[in-house]
Parts: C-alpha cells; structure tokens; sequence
C-alpha cells in the first residue's frame, strides 16, 4: 500500500509565528497533493490542490498568502502557516495521490495529520 | 456547487445491533469513496464504488453504490465496539477529482 507521512505530527506556537508542516509519500510519486483542514467533530475541508512544479490552487475563502503551499518534488509538499493565530489552531491533514486527473478511480491516501495549536 | 449529505451525523447503538449510513446528493459522481477515521489520525480508505448499483463488501460492512451515482449507503452488521469511529463519504463529481466530503458520522458501539 501507499504510505503518507506528516511532519510533525503536532506542533505547538506563539501567535505571530510562522509553522512548516511536511506532507511525504513515502513509496510513490504523487501527481497531485490535497491539503485539508479539519475542526472538531466536523469533516475535511480542502484548502487547496497542489501540482508538483506548478502553483497551487486555493479554494475559495482560503488564504495564498497565509498558508503557504510548495510542492518542489514529486514526493514532497510542505504547509506554511505565516504568523499564526489562535484561530489557525486546527487538525491539518494532507493527502496524495497518483495518476492523471483523468483517473477518478484513483485512490487518495491520507497523512495521518498534524495537530497545530497557536497560543 | 455539489453537496454531499451523510445521515445519520451522530448514532450510538449497541454491541450485535445492525446500522446503516447514507450520503444522498443531487448530482452524480463518477466514484464514491468510504472512509474511517481515528480521533488525531487520517482518514483510512475503506472502499471505493464506481459501477451504478455496485455493492461491496468488507467483513461485515456492505457498500452500496445507487443506481444513479447519486448517493451511496453502508451497513455494518452486527456491530462491534471496534467498528466505533468517525465514518466519512467523499465523492469525485466528473469534471475534476477534488473529493467532495461529506459531514461525517461519528459511530459508538457500545460493549
């Protein structure tokens, strides 16, 4: 199976302070990475899609310039969250997949999450 | 803009008993993802249906696909306390494969 992994696994700072979080595939190249957002007892909400080499893509009411999206390699995308507030503290959660967007079949795997608590 | 509706959002039923889960949308979707999450974890694919009327299974749990690709169901018999957690839907609509998610049921099976 594919293996998605999130660095770090939860993160705590001070409001004003900006937080990295990694997203990796561990055993595969991921065309397209997913970074979700998810509050207490509620389900995912995407914030943005990421194609390797090109910018992201952010969904509507999500901020570019507060969070932050690089995706350099084909295992690789990263989260910036620029100075944090207590309002950004949330379970953020990343997803790859493989294949072409043609491919609906296609199976997102999903990190296991990063916690981030801003004081 | 397509909306994914899961039902029942919160259930907590007993050890042996039988349940089910549906997410009901107006639009049609070319696959329909069931997932299971863990509180502090991901959510860990469970099943994928792609075939109007396909069903699935995975021990005890039964995945439905309606006929449509509008709205899919999942049935768990005889539930166990280990069936307990955050079940999710997601559905790839055709124009492009951002899942669109439904609310969630969170699932307690009491011993």
């Amino acid at each position: 199976g594919a293996v998605v992994s999130q660095h770090p696994s939860w993160v705590i700072c001070k409001s004003g302070t900006s937080v990295k979080i990694e997203c990796r595939s561990l055993d595969f190249q991921a065309t397209t990475m997913f970074w979700y957002r998810q509050f207490p007892k509620q389900s995912l909400m995407l914030m943005a899609t990421s194609n390797e080499g090109s910018k992201a893509t952010y969904e509507q009411g999500v901020e570019k310039d507060k969070f932050l999206i690089n995706h350099a390699s084909l295992t690789l995308s990263t989260l910036t969250v620029t100075s944090a507030h207590p309002e950004d503290s949330s379970f953020y959660i990343c997803s790859a997949r493989r294949g072409s967007l043609a491919d609906y079949t296609d199976t997102q795997y999903f990190g296991p999450g990063t916690r981030l608590t801003v004081l | 803009t397509q909306l994914l509706e899961q039902s029942p959002q919160f259930l907590s039923i007993q050890e042996g008993e039988n349940l089910t889960v549906y997410c009901n949308s107006s639009s049609v979707f070319s696959s329909l993802q069931w997932y299971r999450q863990e509180p502090g974890e991901g959510p860990v694919l469970l099943v994928t249906v792609v075939t109007g009327g396909e069903v699935k299974k995975l021990k005890r749990l039964t995945f439905q696909f309606g006929d449509a690709r509008k709205d899919s169901s999942l049935h768990i018999t005889a539930a166990q306390p280990g069936d307990t957690g955050l079940y999710l839907c997601a559905g790839a609509p055709d124009s492009n494969y951002q899942l669109i998610w439904g609310a969630g049921t969170k699932l307690i099976i009491k011993p």
